[in-house]
């Protein structure tokens, strides 16, 4: 059982948005502004989508969108494509140094 | 620009041990900590420990204490990660990431634990 609670698949047709959320508790999510977001293709690293809750690394698409109210993250992508079909991780940092994951959802463009 | 290069995959049978680094450029090294997590074949992402390059300072999650060692080698700016006692379900790919954010991620190093 991991830490952090995603929603284990989500479902949407190309143009649309989409929002996945991502449950921690005060120690973690609610806790601190360390939230990051994380898609994997199969076969492939884990590339950072989001981090800092709302930050987007340079050449991440403006489409993927982070917040956050209270212990629960959420990560947006607006304007479906093809190519965002993958698995989303959240991560969140927590007390003592420690890192917990979510367990990860599954997108499917339809 | 700041990147993380992590050594190459590695097989090796139970009861070995493997060293695994990542290599830190394009910051100042002591400046963030690394983060290690790993991903067994077909699940998620699990989070196994961090170090401080500034001052050593490690912190592993509960499982892995004991069998897994991080240390760092500042005058390289590269981490090292050695698991011992290897057995099958230590076979993963193993990711090192920078800062508590997790803002940048090596490649990924494939350990396969096989006889």
């Amino acid at each position: 059982q991991s830490a952090l609670t995603q929603p284990a698949s989500v479902s949407g047709s190309p143009g649309q948005s989409i929002t996945i959320s991502c449950t921690g508790t005060s120690s973690d999510v609610g806790g601190n502004n360390y939230v990051s977001w994380y898609q994997q293709h199969p076969g492939k690293a884990p590339k950072v989508m989001i981090y800092e809750v709302s930050n987007r690394p340079s050449g991440v698409s403006n489409r993927f969108s982070g917040s956050k109210s209270g212990n629960t993250a959420s990560l947006t992508i607006s304007g479906l494509q093809a190519e965002d079909e993958a698995d989303y991780y959240c991560s969140s940092y927590a007390s003592g140094n420690t890192w917990v994951f979510g367990g990860g959802t599954k997108l499917t463009v339809l | 620009q700041v990147q993380l290069v992590q050594s190459g995959a590695e097989v090796k049978e139970p009861g070995a041990s493997v060293k695994v680094s990542c290599k830190a450029s394009g910051y100042t090294f002591t400046h963030y900590y690394i983060y290690w997590v790993r991903q067994a074949p077909g699940q998620g992402l699990e989070w196994v420990g961090m170090i401080d390059p500034n001052d050593d300072n490690t912190r592993y999650a509960q499982k892995f204490q004991g069998r897994f060692t991080m240390t760092r080698d500042t005058s390289t700016s590269t981490v090292y990660m050695e698991l011992s006692s290897l057995t099958s379900e230590d076979t993963a790919v193993y990711y090192c990431a920078r800062g508590r954010a997790g803002d940048y991620w090596g490649q990924g190093t494939l350990i396969t634990v096989s006889s």
